[in-house]
């Protein structure tokens, strides 16, 4: 059974830091990308961020380009999103996805999220 | 950046009832990489579709999609208690990949 379980969310002011994991089971970590997609209170899903694979192609929104960063532990089939020069708008909660292809590919399973708040 | 936007904003459909869900891109979604998500509130996203017209595993057969190009659809039929949610496209073909901004099924 495939399992993503988010962690590292919390609140942090505005300026900080964070950053999240999320530890993944249930299939072979090192052949699909991963990526992390973000809910505002009240919005609708915003994409943030995906890696393929073999972690050496990354894409980010425009929002958060220069400030996050997306990377992986193949060893440890774990996910990772560094997150700096917070903002209030980055206030969310974030999920991670297994996609179904090495780079290119819909986002087939999810995790339950983990709560950013970056208070004004 | 393809801007992807959904249409109707709300459906208020009734249990049995069926309807379309459309999502228009401002582009051409490269190689028609368009999926479908269901999402209800405090859980995880859920693919329906990919590949504009392809169903994930596990999904019923009640969902469909199609289109390609800009225009796309997602079919629900016999819409089942648990179907009542909001759903989003997503345009997975190009950087930065970006979702609609939703159509919220409710129980009319």
């Amino acid at each position: 059974e495939v399992q993503l379980l988010e962690s590292g969310g919390g609140l942090v002011q505005p300026g900080g830091s964070l950053r999240l994991s999320c530890a993944t089971s249930g299939f072979t970590f090192t052949t699909y990308a991963m990526t992390w997609v973000r809910q505002a209170p009240g919005k609708g899903l915003e994409w943030v961020s995906v890696i393929s694979a073999g972690g050496g192609t990354t894409y980010y929104a425009d929002s958060v380009k220069g400030r996050f960063t997306i990377s992986r532990d193949n060893s440890k089939n774990t996910l990772y999103l560094q997150m700096n020069s917070l903002r209030v708008e980055d206030t969310a909660v974030y999920y991670c996805a297994k996609d179904r292809e090495r780079l290119v590919g819909a986002s087939e399973y999810w995790g339950q999220g983990t709560l950013v708040t970056v208070p004004s | 950046e393809i801007v992807l936007t959904q249409s109707p904003g709300t459906l208020s459909l009734s249990p049995g009832e069926g309807d379309t869900l459309s999502c228009r891109a401002s582009q051409s979604v490269s190689n028609n990489y368009l999926a479908w998500y269901q999402h209800k509130s405090g859980q995880a996203p859920r693919l329906l579709i990919y590949g504009a017209s392809s169903r994930a595993p596990g999904i019923p057969d009640r969902f469909s999609g199609s289109g390609s190009g800009t225009d796309f659809t997602l079919t629900i039929n016999r819409l089942e208690p648990e179907d009542f949610a909001v759903y989003y496209c997503q345009q997975y073909g190009s950087s930065p990949r970006t979702f609609g901004q939703g159509t919220k099924v409710e129980i009319k």
